[in-house]
């Protein structure tokens, strides 16, 4: 079967640092994506990792190891809008050829002044 | 401006009716996507469609029925076999074919309650 894991929420404080980490099984792998999603609103893209290391966008870092079944997201200086919940979703199995994305449930980050 | 579009933002219905959810994009995209999200879970994926005049199950289909007659449109009907159809409902679509990393980009979301 297919199966992704998040912690399903953390707090951090304004300014800090914080990392949420995505662990992931399945069957094939062709990807893996981050969203953003503030409540009640459509998620927003954030990151894609296809082969292992860091990807470095801004405040924001992602990184994976394909060998590990593992992925974290790294958000730096964190502000008060970065409350939102932090989606994983992993490309299974040919997403080109009609395959899907998995969802993890998703992260739920406070962040506190 | 390109984009998806879902339409309306919150939808009222007595339990026992069938009710349509729209979805349309100007992106040009070929695929298509509908998932249902529950509060504190993540996106389940209900139907999806890689092309015009096709489309396949999800992970859970049963309740539900869609059609692809356009590129730009994939309605999502909610029928009254759905048992617990209250939910925030969201629309995407990608490019396919190996075009980009295959993003899928989203719709603002139905909010439907079953009353």
């Amino acid at each position: 079967g297919q199966n992704i894991d998040q912690p399903t929420e953390m707090t951090a404080t304004e300014g800090a640092i914080v990392q949420i980490n995505c662990t992931y099984q399945t069957s094939g792998f062709n990807g893996l994506f981050w969203y953003q999603q503030h409540a009640g609103e459509a998620p927003t893209f954030l990151s894609y990792n296809v082969l292992d290391g860091l990807e470095e966008k801004g405040r924001f870092s992602s990184f994976l190891s394909r060998s590990k079944g593992y992925s974290y997201l790294l958000l730096k200086e964190l502000q008060m809008k970065d409350s939102a919940s932090y989606l994983c979703a992993v490309i299974y199995p040919s997403y080109n050829q009609g395959g899907k994305l998995i969802f993890g449930q998703g992260t739920e980050l406070s962040v506190k002044p | 401006d390109g984009g998806i579009t879902q339409s309306p933002k919150y939808l009222f219905r007595k339990e026992g009716q069938n009710v349509t959810l729209s979805c349309e994009q100007n992106l040009n995209h070929d695929a298509m996507y509908w998932y249902r999200q529950d509060p504190g879970q993540g996106l389940r994926l209900i139907y999806y469609s890689q092309i015009v005049n096709d489309f396949q199950k999800g992970d859970i289909a049963e309740g539900y029925s869609v059609s692809r007659e356009k590129k730009e449109s994939f309605p999502l009907t909610v029928t009254s076999a759905q048992k617990n159809p209250t939910a925030f409902y969201l629309c995407a679509s990608s490019p396919r074919g190996g075009r980009g990393s295959g993003e899928q980009f989203f719709g603002p979301g139905t909010r439907l309650t079953v009353l």
